[in-house]
């Protein structure tokens, strides 16, 4: 149980184009899910927190109007890297906290790898 | 707020041997804990987790970490591993009254030798 499924895994785009990521949650309600991005040999930077039915909560620094989250349902979120660019390459992985879970738990997904060209 | 201290950012081990991978945290506050691990270019997989009750936490895939208060540790430990062990691994706090993001450290990089 608990699976995340993180779509599509690997996207490779042209700079100033937009690249939307899907993170679900398959077998259980997720009112919480967690958008954060890792660099190369580093730990995970939470972007931003996303709540069914609200606005994400963004973490200092990060540019809301660059990377849009859309948490539409209790099992699906959203990133839209909006005119990317080569900076914006990264490894981007979802994680979302299961409705009836105690202790913060999050479950991941598999993360999906942007490379911006 | 809290932090996490990751010191060994790589421990190579062979195999068969033990190993422990070392966490301190700190927080004002009373925390839960967590240890993934990450594999190659995938996501986390929660490896155990410390809410309350017994500090030994035993997890999966012969692991288990002991939560120490006075020490501020939740060391992760296998008494024997596997080639297959070879990955990242992030320790994770937590503040424990109610819903706050969770805290990563910069993680260990676990070299199990032939």
């Amino acid at each position: 149980g608990a699976v995340v499924s993180q779509h599509p895994s690997w996207v490779i785009c042209k700079s100033g184009t937009s690249v939307k990521i899907e993170c679900r949650s398959l077998d259980f309600q997720a009112t919480t899910m967690f958008w954060y991005r890792q660099f190369p040999k580093q730990s995970l930077m939470l972007m931003a927190t996303s709540n069914e039915g609200s606005k994400a909560t963004y973490e200092q620094g990060v540019e809301k109007d660059k990377f849009l989250i859309n948490h539409a349902s209790l099992t699906l979120s959203t990133l839209t890297v909006t005119s990317a660019h080569p900076e914006d390459s990264s490894f981007y992985i979802c994680s979302a906290s299961p409705v009836e879970a105690s202790g913060n738990i999050q479950y991941f997904g598999a993360g999906t790898r942007l490379s911006v060209l | 707020a809290q932090s996490v201290t990751q010191l060994d950012s790589q421990v190579p081990v062979f195999e068969e041997a033990p190993v422990e991978l070392r966490c301190n945290y700190s927080s004002s506050v009373s925390v839960y804990l967590f240890w993934y691990v990450q594999y190659p270019n995938q996501g986390l997989q929660l490896l155990l987790k410390y809410l309350s009750g017994s500090t030994l936490v035993k997890g999966i895939n012969g692991f288990e970490a002991e939560f120490n208060k006075s020490q501020t540790s939740f060391h992760l430990r296998k008494p024997s591993v596997h080639i297959s062990d070879t990955a990242e691994y992030f320790c994770a706090v937590t503040d424990s009254g109610g819903y706050q993001k969770v805290t990563f450290g910069t993680g260990t990089k676990l070299q199990v030798i032939p």
